[in-house]
């Protein structure tokens, strides 16, 4: 099964207003990350945060990490038509044999 | 630009045919992974190689089979072939050698991928 749930599963947004999605995970972690994919497009890095960082910012996203609660979260500010795309959490552990487990994704939809 | 290529883009192929897909990692990246993406079920880790070894293994089928060459880049074989393995195929790269990679879970960077259509 997959250890990165995101949560919602569609989220559609007026542009300008903000966007988060929510990532849970089952196991301990040694590092979370935040891939966007455009639509047929192949996934790109967004950011990284690490089991001991509790948030990190990149531009406009902002992520927090609650390692208590097995959960991170993901915040587009200012959300722009642009940022359509799908987002993915993928979680990586110690012993998950070098391969990071992804989540379903979270689609978002900017609307102008 | 990942720095990741991917060949062919797109493949239109008949049941019971084989296809390859040919992956070059990002300059210096040792490691590479495939993926597999369809519409209903979602990314789909299939294989691992690290220096031209198998590191780890997903959901990967018995008619697939991958390779990684001295040269570092790689290919993933597909056989009697069916209509559910129309799907994105993705290859995507990591590492610099360093050993950190075991450790660190490092960044991965994707092709823009494979279309894969089987008729």
């Amino acid at each position: 099964s997959q250890q990165g749930e995101e949560d919602p599963q569609a989220l559609s947004i007026q542009e300008g207003e903000n966007a988060t999605m929510n990532c849970s995970y089952k196991t301990s972690i040694n590092n979370l990350q935040w891939y966007r994919q455009n639509s047929g497009r192949g996934l790109v890095h967004l950011i990284l945060i690490r089991s001991n960082e509790r948030e990190k910012h990149s531009g406009r996203l902002r992520v927090t990490l609650d390692t208590s609660k097995k959960s991170s979260s993901l915040l587009i500010t200012a959300s722009r038509a642009a940022d359509t795309a799908s987002y993915f959490c993928a979680t990586y552990h110690m012993d998950s044999n070098y391969q990071l487990i992804w989540g379903a994704g979270t689609k978002l939809i900017i609307k102008p | 630009d990942s720095g990741v290529t991917q060949t062919p883009k797109h493949l239109i192929t008949a049941t019971g045919q084989r296809v390859t897909l040919r992956c070059s990692p990002r300059s210096g990246d040792l490691s590479v992974y495939w993926y597999q993406q369809s519409l209903d079920q979602g990314l789909q880790f299939l294989i691992q190689y690290y220096n031209g070894e198998e590191r780890a293994k997903g959901n990967i089928l018995e008619r697939f089979s991958a390779q990684q060459f001295p040269d570092l880049h790689s290919e993933l074989n597909l056989s009697s072939l069916e209509l559910g393995d129309s799907a994105l195929y993705f290859c995507a790269s990591s590492g610099t050698g360093t050993g950190g990679e075991k450790s660190s879970g490092n960044t991965i960077y994707f092709g823009e991928g494979s279309w894969l259509t089987v008729v």
